[in-house]
């Protein structure tokens, strides 16, 4: 069973600092997806990666294969961006994803 | 884009009384959707695998006669709980698989919250 671990549980900045949310795994995988939940539930998928490097706007995931580890970085960040960001891995030979706790951001005006 | 709704998105119910959810993929088929729970302050967890006309695939501890998924279509599923427990209220997520590019990725619905009285 894959075990995800997040890093920070909760991270409270100031808008426009450059945040960092790191993600481990123990299991080989065949994808790593970030996402992101609002206060209300709904989830949003940030990126798919299986390997390399990934940005969309301010948004940049990493991920290294051999240390199992990817980190998602937000640059300019602003309180709009305040949300849960989750980890999630899909094993080798899994359908199913396994979701990391998580990572409370708030990003203070 | 890939879309994917739930229905309905909050739900209140009696304990004793079943309850049905809805999962579509609005503009792509899906051979694959899986269903996730999330109970307050905790992770998502998979609770099944569901390929269309086939029998779902449960995760362990999940209860195949309580939580009956129907997989009918290429855009539906649905997940019924069946004699719902205060203890099953919960957060339900569905998301659907796409392949694009040779690769699949999972979209997911927007949730429903469960709650039984």
């Amino acid at each position: 069973k894959n075990e995800v671990e997040q890093s920070p549980q909760n991270l409270t900045a100031q808008e426009g600092e450059f945040i960092t949310i790191n993600c481990s795994y123990s299991v080989g995988i065949s994808a790593l997806h970030w996402l992101q939940q609002h206060p209300g539930g709904g989830i949003v998928s940030l990126f798919m990666l299986s390997s390399g490097k990934k940005k969309h706007g301010r948004l940049i995931a990493t991920i290294n294969i051999q240390e199992k580890h990817s980190s998602l970085h937000i640059t300019a960040s602003h309180p709009r961006d305040s949300a849960v960001y989750i980890c999630a891995v899909r094993s080798v030979g899994a359908d199913g994803l396994t979701f990391g706790k998580g990572t409370h951001l708030i990003i203070q005006p | 884009g890939a879309v994917v709704s739930q229905h309905p998105s909050w739900v209140i119910c009696k304990s004793g009384t079943s309850v049905k959810i809805e999962c579509r993929s609005l503009d792509f088929q899906a051979t694959t959707m899986f269903w996730y729970r999330q109970f307050p302050k905790q992770s998502l967890m998979l609770m099944a695998t569901s390929n269309e006309g086939s029998k779902a695939t449960y995760e362990q501890g999940v209860e195949k006669d309580k939580f009956l998924i129907n997989h009918a279509s290429l855009t539906l599923s649905t997940l019924t709980v069946t004699s719902a427990h205060p203890e099953d209220s919960s957060f339900y997520i569905c998301s659907a698989g796409k392949r694009e590019l040779g690769t699949d990725t999972q979209y997911f619905g927007p949730g429903t919250r469960l709650t039984v009285l």
